[in-house]
């Protein structure tokens, strides 16, 4: 099956500085990759919506110039926090989408997570 | 009236009973309807998408009714192993891949 993986599967940080998260898709070509967040016992909310080779669709309520996302390749991803601050401890996730004419076309995959902690 | 809304539990039942979970959605022009699984501090996992006719996976069972908006998941027989939060999940439309998320309904089977 698709498999997404995301680096690093956990990350603690001083507030202010910077995370970069990664997402790739490891054996699929992923058009278009979302990145998630989700805090304790909430749902995942998507953050913003990337396609490759074009600016991120960030959702209403997320700072675009706080999580930058480039998603420069049909395989990576990436997100990065910037000046993080302890509200912005969370569950990152990411998910892609197989090109359309691939297996299945409604399917997201999600890589693993990443737990970022800000002290 | 929250998009997708799903009883959060927890349910807790014994090894080898029978669990039901609904969902409803409040976006009458969604088209995909899927159920997913997560483990604790995991990421979502696909168990099974949803579909008008109803779909069968082994001891899991999806229903969809569009006319109430509805979605359910039945587990026979459980296991230990199906302990975890279900997600339903819910495609807006037609050409669109964002996915919009339950809070999920704790499960956990007791032996």
């Amino acid at each position: 099956g698709a498999v997404v993986s995301q680096h690093p599967s956990r990350v603690i940080c001083k507030s202010g500085t910077s995370v970069k998260i990664e997402c790739r898709s490891l054996d699929f070509q992923a058009t278009t990759m979302f990145w998630y967040r989700q805090f304790p016992k909430q749902s995942l909310m998507l953050m913003a919506t990337s396609n490759e080779g074009s600016k991120a669709t960030y959702e209403q309520g997320v700072e675009k110039d706080k999580f930058l996302i480039n998603h420069a390749s049909l395989t990576l991803s990436t997100l990065t926090v910037t000046s993080a601050h302890p509200e912005d401890s969370s569950f990152y996730i990411c998910s892609a989408s197989i090109l359309a004419g691939g297996p299945s076309t409604d399917t997201q995959y999600f890589g693993p997570g990443t737990r970022l902690t800000v002290l | 009236r929250k998009e997708v809304e799903q009883d959060p539990g927890p349910f807790n039942v014994p090894e080898g009973a029978t669990v039901a979970f609904n969902c409803t959605y409040s976006n009458s022009a969604s088209q995909s309807f899927f159920w997913y699984r997560q483990d604790c501090r995991k990421e979502p996992k696909l168990l099974m998408s949803v579909y008008s006719s109803g779909n069968e996976d082994g001891r899991f069972t999806a229903q969809l009714n569009r006319a109430s908006q509805y979605i359910s998941l039945l587990i026979r027989d459980s296991k230990l192993s199906d302990s975890a939060t279900y997600l339903c999940v819910v495609l807006p439309g037609a050409g669109s891949y964002q996915l919009t998320f339950g809070k999920g309904t704790k499960l956990s089977v007791i032996p």
